[in-house]
């Protein structure tokens, strides 16, 4: 079976300090990956997909960029924290093609302070 | 513009109280609909996919119908644990996988 995991599960940054977020998926090959950010517990914003390994698209035009180094594995990065980038980050994996569901990790919480 | 709209945004019901939440959508061309639960500080979990009006799923209490403009997720008999946040999300077909999701209901099943 299919597994995802992320980490942190929480992070409390100062403003202005870098950002690693990983997520990985077991049991799978090739997925596609998806980063999204939830706000105050409601819906999801894509923020980037990733179809392959290097291959980036970015939704939305902010400060924060993200990197596939291998198959199974999905970054999230920033250089530098902004206060409106607290949220709740969530790491979706699905199949490679076709209108498969996409699955979700148990996500990380972000504060910048 | 493509849009999801859930209704209401927050539910009330009484244990054994059956209602409905409601998922409109406007997009062009509808490749499927999704139906997620969430719990508070975790990641949703899947529920239901629809791929084409007319299609129902059903899981314990919990029944999803589709139509050409909107979803309903049926809750019968709810019980305190589907106390959660239900989305709903959809894909188009000029899209990719990418999801469109709603906004959510919050759902509270008191005893």
């Amino acid at each position: 079976s299919q597994t995802i995991h992320q980490w942190p599960a929480t992070l409390v940054q100062p403003v202005g300090s870098p950002l690693s977020l990983e997520c990985t998926v077991e049991g799978t090959s090739n997925p596609n990956l998806y980063w999204y950010r939830q706000a105050a517990g409601r819906g999801l914003q894509l923020l980037f997909y990733s179809v392959g390994i290097g291959q980036i698209s970015s939704e939305v035009p902010q400060n924060l960029s993200a990197s596939r180094p291998q198959d199974r594995q999905f970054i999230l990065s920033s250089k530098k924290l902004l206060l409106s980038d607290s949220g709740f980050y969530l790491c979706a994996w699905k199949r490679a093609g076709g209108r498969d569901t996409q699955y979700f990790g148990p996500g990380t919480r972000l504060t910048v302070l | 513009e493509d849009q999801v709209t859930q209704s209401p945004e927050a539910l009330r019901l009484q244990e054994g109280e059956s209602s409905s939440l409601n998922c409109s959508y406007t997009v062009s061309g509808l490749r499927g609909l999704f139906w997620y639960r969430q719990d508070p500080g975790k990641g949703p979990e899947f529920l239901f996919t629809l791929y084409s009006a007319g299609e129902e799923k059903e899981k314990e209490r919990l029944k999803a119908t589709l139509t050409k403009k909107e979803s309903f997720l049926h809750i019968t008999a709810p019980k305190p644990e589907d106390s959660a946040t239900y989305l709903c999300a959809v894909q188009i077909r000029t899209s990719g996988s990418r999801l469109t999701f709603g906004e959510g209901t919050q759902l509270t099943v008191n005893p």
